[in-house]
């Protein structure tokens, strides 16, 4: 399968904690993004790279949150001090840029509940 | 502000009874409108994307179209597997990111 892929689907942590997730677009997709999506909702944009470089950062998004794709490959994305208030799951997708809009395919998820 | 706005909430059909969800939106300049289904625990499943005012595209049972403040999701004779949530989506010009609606819960009944 060479859909996007993400690790790990599900994720417990104790508030305060730290947390890491991992991202892999499809293989010739040069764009990534990450969302989150909270019950009954829509997605909510993050943030999303070209190759390694950071495009684009939601006002909305703490500064306990930073996102990293080093090599413009697999991507991650880091929670400090987390609080149940990130409890969500959190989308990745990729796309190839082009002139149009382009379609932007999901991976499955990753579920974070903070306790 | 960019804003998309999907009506119903959620719609409950009979299998075969047809029927069409609504996408509204206000957007600066539109690069494009997506239509996405998504089942309970997985991400969303792309269907559509839509550029311009009167362009329409099918899939199988699902046809998308596109006016100049909405877009229609039309259902014809429906299967229950085609229960979900429909979500739509706008990308502004000079972005990539997706504003998103909060969806439309489709359940279907044979």
């Amino acid at each position: 399968d060479t859909g996007v892929s993400q690790d790990p689907r599900h994720k417990i942590t104790k508030r305060g904690q730290n947390v890491t997730f991992r991202c892999d677009p499809i293989s010739e997709h040069n764009r990534l993004y990450w969302y989150r999506q909270t019950l009954g909702q829509g997605p909510e944009f993050l943030t999303y790279f070209q190759n390694e470089a950071q495009l684009e950062k939601s006002r909305l998004l703490s500064d306990r949150f930073s996102a990293e794709r080093p090599k413009g490959s697999f991507s991650t994305l880091e929670i400090q001090r987390t609080e149940q208030g990130d409890s969500a799951m959190y989308l990745c997708a990729s796309s190839l840029v082009s002139g149009r809009a382009g379609e932007q395919y999901f991976g499955p998820g990753t579920r974070l509940t903070v306790t | 502000e960019d804003q998309v706005t999907q009506s119903p909430e959620a719609l409950r059909l009979q299998e075969g009874e047809s029927s069409s969800l609504n996408c509204s939106y206000t957007v600066s300049g539109l690069r494009g409108l997506f239509w996405y289904r998504q089942d309970p625990g997985k991400g969303p499943e792309f269907l559509f994307t839509l550029y311009s005012a009167g362009e329409e595209k099918e899939k199988e049972r699902l046809k998308a179209t596109l006016t100049k403040k909405e877009s229609f999701l039309h259902i014809t004779a429906p299967k229950p597997e085609d229960s979900a949530t429909y979500l739509c989506a706008v990308q502004a010009l000079g972005t990539d990111k997706l504003i998103f609606g909060t969806g439309t819960r489709l359940q279907v009944f044979p």
